[in-house]
């Protein structure tokens, strides 16, 4: 299975601030079609995670643009800039280039 | 708007087995996969398996194929799972997450599972 690995665990920053998530997968995440399927997920207090990111950096519907998404094989980085009270909450990485599909453990971004 | 709608909690008896539902909304059922997500308190996310509602194929993580038995009602636009003989380590919530080009781009509220005697 495909390992992905976040850092780090937790986070703390300053509303209007800006914060990075790196996640790296045990394997490259190049589909054999040419398509690196990592995506990124929020799931705030007592909610489902939501889509936030598709193929490392397309912004789903509806996501601001203080979202971006960056990296490329094994190397990939999630980028929150001039953070809300509403981004609070766990960031995961997901791959679906290989199956089994896996997530990464979660990074919690939290209030300074 | 696509809604996934789950059903409510289950609390099952060690050994025994629960079926949940994720009714769809808002879109054309069998034009998506379903999938399954467990999360475990406390804990992060593990894929569980998809669905294929048009032919009802089937594909399941290794740690899950005797456990969890995905089916879809096209009639109802309604994806089920079965988690069969309940241990604890089947405590969790279960999410269903619509498949679109190898995301999970809408999830239901998830269900809360509690196996206790």
């Amino acid at each position: 299975d495909v390992v992905m690995t976040q850092t780090p665990v937790s986070l703390s920053v300053s509303l209007g601030g800006q914060v990075s998530i790196s996640c790296r997968s045990s394997q490259s995440l190049v589909h054999n079609n040419g398509n690196t399927y990592l995506s990124w997920y929020l799931q705030k207090p007592g909610q489902s995670p939501q889509l936030l990111i598709y193929k490392v950096s397309n912004r789903f519907s509806g996501i601001s643009d203080r979202f971006s998404g960056s990296g490329s094989g094994t190397d990939f980085t999630l980028k929150i800039s001039r953070v809300e009270p509403d981004d609070l909450g766990v960031y995961y990485c997901g791959q679906g280039t290989q199956y089994p599909w896996t997530f990464g453990g979660g990074t919690k971004l939290e209030l300074k | 708007e696509v809604q996934l709608q789950q059903s409510g909690p289950e609390v099952g008896r060690p050994g025994s087995s629960v079926k949940i539902s994720c009714k769809a909304s808002g879109y054309t059922f069998t034009d998506y996969v379903m999938n399954w997500v467990k999360q475990s308190p406390g804990q992060g996310l593990e894929w569980i398996g998809w669905i294929d509602p048009e032919y009802g194929s089937t594909d399941y993580a290794e740690k899950f194929k005797k456990k969890a038995t995905l089916t879809a009602d096209t009639s109802s636009n309604t994806a089920y799972i079965q988690l069969s003989s309940l241990t604890s380590e089947d405590t969790a919530t279960y999410f269903c997450a619509r498949g679109n080009n190898y995301r999970f781009d809408y999830w239901g509220q998830g269900v809360m599972v509690t196996v206790s005697s």
